[in-house]
């Protein structure tokens, strides 16, 4: 059963810093992940999806990158503004998707 | 406007009445996925389709149950038979399995 465990669960931060969301799976053999934020009492929405063949892939502010050999993913988001203020999920895809429980951001003005 | 659309956003029900919750899709998508959320948990897969007329158990079938008879429509019923049915309630498709996954804005189910 594939283990996958976000850190920190919880952060706050003043608006315009850089931060680092942590993603760490069981198994070096995945087959793609994706990032996900979730606002409070909505549905999932798509932010980035990282192929097995690539180390990383930006939209905007946003930058993920994948290490297989050590079963991690990072969320790197550069000058976090308070919209970005929600829970980041992250989603290594294997024989299926599995689910961390997120991180819960709160930028704060 | 593509996307994908569940009704309704809340839900209240009597203990022992069956409920269906409604998933519908226009992206064409093959591949299509019903998960719970409950509060402090990751998403757990309960069906999913790869195909119309044609799904699987996903990890908490029991007390579920789906059908996949259009491409469009995968509606999750939950039983009287499902012990702790109250949840959010997600709705996922891609274009294949193991895809890309685009979610709906899910649905709130209370019972009482």
């Amino acid at each position: 059963k594939q283990e996958v465990t976000q850190i920190p669960a919880a952060l706050s931060v003043p608006e315009g810093e850089n931060l680092v969301l942590n993603c760490s799976f069981t198994d070096s053999a995945i087959y793609n992940l994706q990032w996900f934020r979730q606002d409070p009492g909505k549905g999932l929405t798509s932010l980035l999806l990282i192929q097995s063949s690539q180390r990383e892939q930006t939209s905007g502010r946003l930058n993920a990158s994948l290490d297989k050999s050590s079963g991690r993913s990072t969320l790197y988001i550069a000058a976090s503004q308070p919209g970005d203020s929600a829970t980041y999920l992250c989603a290594p895809i294997f024989n299926k998707f599995y689910f961390g429980s997120g991180t819960k951001l709160n930028v704060k003005p | 406007d593509g996307g994908i659309t569940q009704s309704p956003k809340y839900l209240f029900r009597k203990e022992g009445q069956n409920v269906t919750l409604s998933c519908e899709q226009n992206l064409n998508h093959d591949a299509m996925y019903w998960y719970r959320q409950d509060p402090g948990q990751g998403l757990r897969l309960i069906y999913y389709s790869q195909i119309v007329n044609d799904f699987q158990k996903g990890d908490i079938a029991e007390g579920y149950s789906v059908s996949r008879e259009k491409k469009e429509s995968f509606p999750l019923t939950v039983t009287s038979a499902q012990k702790n049915p109250t949840a959010f309630y997600l709705c996922a498709s891609s274009i294949s399995d193991l895809n890309e996954q685009y979610f709906g804005p899910g649905t709130r189910l209370t019972v009482t």
